[in-house]
């Protein structure tokens, strides 16, 4: 089944403890980016990668940094987190940017409450 | 400032009714998707428009694309209760792929 599947769903952690949210994607997509979404903000795009080792900031990426070793995953960590992270976040991935066939599959979402 | 401004952010509507959900922006876009985000869920494709003045259509749900590619409407003729969710435009954008701001409808049965 083609999906996106992100880890852990829930988490809550203390301010400045790093943590590492994971997401890999089966579809052999180029595309991949991660968002966060806050009430009233809609989805924020916090960095994108559009292939293996080519990663860019996105909207809001201050706080965060990616990776992408591989193609299939995309793991999204936070050095040193702040309340002002807690937010639920999702990763997304798409065959390519823009255009027809570019259907961007989402992770089920990680939920991260910072204290 | 959103590149893509949508309204209304909010509807509330009684079953049966139609609505329209518009997708402003200044700047002009390949193309432009419309997602449906459920309540703890990710948002799913409902469609993809590319070319200017397309319309298409999904079920009750019909989605237009402005001439100029600056826009684009969701129109849902005789909403039902399981229409209930987040509306969400996006499009690509300087390698970036973004999103507005999101509709909450809720159809009331």
């Amino acid at each position: 089944e083609a999906q996106v599947t992100q880890n852990p769903r829930y988490l809550i952690t203390v301010t400045g403890k790093k943590l590492t949210v994971t997401c890999s994607q089966n579809m052999n997509h180029e595309y991949m980016s991660w968002y966060r979404q806050d009430p009233g903000l809609g989805l924020r795009q916090i960095y994108y990668s559009m292939n293996v080792e080519v990663t860019d900031k996105g909207d809001v990426p201050e706080g965060y940094k990616v990776s992408r070793k591989e193609k299939r995953n995309f793991p999204l960590i936070l050095e040193s987190p702040s309340p002002n992270q807690t937010s639920l976040y999702f990763c997304a991935s798409s065959l390519y940017l823009g255009g027809t066939n570019t259907e961007a599959f989402f992770g089920q979402g990680t939920r991260l409450t910072v204290v | 400032t959103q590149l893509l401004e949508q309204s209304p952010q909010f509807l509330s509507i009684q079953e049966g009714e139609n609505l329209t959900v518009y997708c402003n922006s200044s700047s002009v876009f390949s193309s432009l998707q419309w997602y449906r985000q459920e309540p703890g869920e990710g948002p799913v494709l409902l469609v993809t428009v590319v070319t200017g003045g397309e319309v298409k259509k999904l079920k009750r749900l019909t989605f237009q694309f402005g001439d100029a590619r600056k826009d684009s409407s969701l129109h849902i003729t005789a909403a039902q209760t399981g229409d209930t969710g987040l509306y969400l435009c996006a499009g690509a954008y300087t390698g970036k792929l973004i999103f507005g701001q999101g509709t909450t409808l809720q159809v009331k049965p």
